[in-house]
């Protein structure tokens, strides 16, 4: 199975400040099958990002993705209030499936 | 508009069953593969199970294989996830989520989730 390891594991930034999210392979994620999530308290995650850089639908374009083989980020340019929440990065490419612990951004 | 309600989730002491059940809505049910993914309480993701479409072909988590049993009517667009012999490790939150067209193992949609406690 392949461990993902997210770092750091909480980011304490201002809004309008650049955050920076790493996601880190145990092994090659072939076919950059690498997703992004956002999850906020109470709600169910969302999808940002598939196939390490493609935004889901409706995603700002604040979001970026990028990233191969076995390290990948999240970038999101201009932290906006409502961006505040926990960030889980995920493997598609075999199965299992798996997710990263998750880095929480909070409010600085 | 894509949603998805799950239902089913309760209190359950160890050794015990569930049902739970996901009402999908907004979308061709049967042309996307659907999955179960829990989130213990103040924890992260973790997969659970996968069907097909059609129903033919279903994947587990080995923490769940022979224990969980995932089926889906596409007549009614519900899902159903069979919980057999539960274990205080299966507390958690269930959502239910459709995978991409493109690949069923990357979620675009998820429902809020029910919640499911396994307790003495």
């Amino acid at each position: 199975e392949i461990v993902l390891t997210q770092s750091p594991g909480t980011l304490s930034l201002s809004p309008g400040e650049r955050a920076t999210l790493s996601c880190r392979a145990s092994q090659s994620v072939s076919n950059s099958y690498l997703a992004w999530y956002q999850q906020k308290p109470g709600q169910a995650p969302r999808l940002l990002i598939f196939g390490a850089s493609s935004r889901a639908t409706g995603i700002p374009d604040r979001f970026t993705g990028s990233g191969s083989g076995t390290d990948f980020t999240l970038t999101i340019s201009r932290l906006e209030p409502e961006d505040f929440a926990v960030y889980y990065c995920q493997q598609y490419t075999s199965s299992p499936c798996t997710f990263g612990q998750g880095t929480k951004l909070e409010i600085k | 508009e894509v949603h998805l309600l799950e239902s089913g989730g309760g209190l359950v002491q160890p050794g015990g069953s569930l049902r739970l059940s996901c009402a999908a809505s907004g979308f061709t049910f049967s042309s996307y593969a659907m999955s179960w993914v829990r989130q213990a309480p103040g924890k992260g993701l973790e997969w659970v199970s996968t069907i097909s479409g059609s129903g033919g072909s279903t994947y587990y988590a080995d923490s769940v294989k022979g224990r969980f049993t995932f089926s889906r009517d596409n007549s009614k667009n519900t899902l159903y996830l069979q919980m057999n012999s539960l274990r205080a490790e299966d507390t958690a939150l269930y959502y239910c989520a459709r995978g991409l067209r493109i690949s069923s193992s990357c979620f675009d949609y998820w429902g809020q989730g029910t919640l499911v406690t396994v307790s003495s």
